[in-house]
């Protein structure tokens, strides 16, 4: 089974809402990291979030993790059509040798 | 300063034949990771490698594939006698320490067995 499970599986918003995703894990981490695919390409690194960390902010992006819910938000202000991609949570444990990644949510930004 | 780069971008073989897919890390980085992607899904982990060490190859198929990271040059992902199953995106990725960092990934490779 999945360790990162994003919810929901897909998301439409008009331009200028806010979007947010969820993602929720099974077992302790080291981190949590989020990524943005847009279709056919690569994978670009958005925000780490560290298990002794509560919120983190990077331009339009804020991360929230509770590791007590074992569950982590990523939260796009103010959304623009070029934010239309795939969003995955992946997470790092023990050794820190992989991260494991979640299904993706797939954010649909119309004009 | 480039990102990690990764060659090529598409790859058609046929049934039988070989696949190499190259993968240069980001500068600084001398830890690799390779990823599979099958359309729709989530990226499922394949290997991790350091320089001339393979760390962690869980995730990697038992037979036909195949993984190296040399002293010098570009981490090479393998895949002998390759089948219609293999048809997937292959992504790799590096980081400069382990993944208590950020891993940073490369564009691709779509491999097309027909």
């Amino acid at each position: 089974s999945q360790q990162g499970e994003e919810d929901p599986q897909a998301l439409s918003i008009q331009e200028g809402e806010n979007a947010t995703m969820n993602c929720s894990y099974k077992t302790s981490i080291n981190n949590l990291q989020w990524y943005r695919q847009n279709s056919g390409r690569g994978l670009v690194h958005l925000i780490l979030i560290r298990s002794n960390e509560r919120e983190k902010h990077s331009g339009r992006l804020r991360v929230t993790l509770d590791t007590s819910k074992k569950s982590s938000s990523l939260l796009i202000t103010a959304s623009r059509a070029a934010d239309t991609a795939s969003y995955f949570c992946a997470t790092a444990t023990g050794t820190a040798s992989k991260l494991t990644f979640g299904t993706g949510t797939r954010l649909q930004v119309t004009l | 300063n480039a990102g990690v780069m990764q060659n090529p971008r598409h790859l058609v073989r046929r049934r039988g034949q070989e696949a190499r897919l190259r993968c240069s890390p980001m500068k600084g980085h001398s830890h690799v990771y390779w990823y599979r992607q099958l359309p729709e899904e989530g990226l499922k982990f394949m290997v991790y490698l350091q320089k001339e060490n393979i760390i962690d190859e869980s995730g990697m198929p038992k037979e036909r594939f195949s993984a190296e990271f040399p002293k010098e040059g570009p981490s090479i992902l393998r895949i002998q006698q390759v089948v219609r199953g293999d048809s997937a995106a292959y992504f790799c990725a590096s980081s400069r320490t382990d993944l208590n960092t950020e891993a940073f990934f490369g564009q691709g490779t779509r491999l097309t067995v027909v």
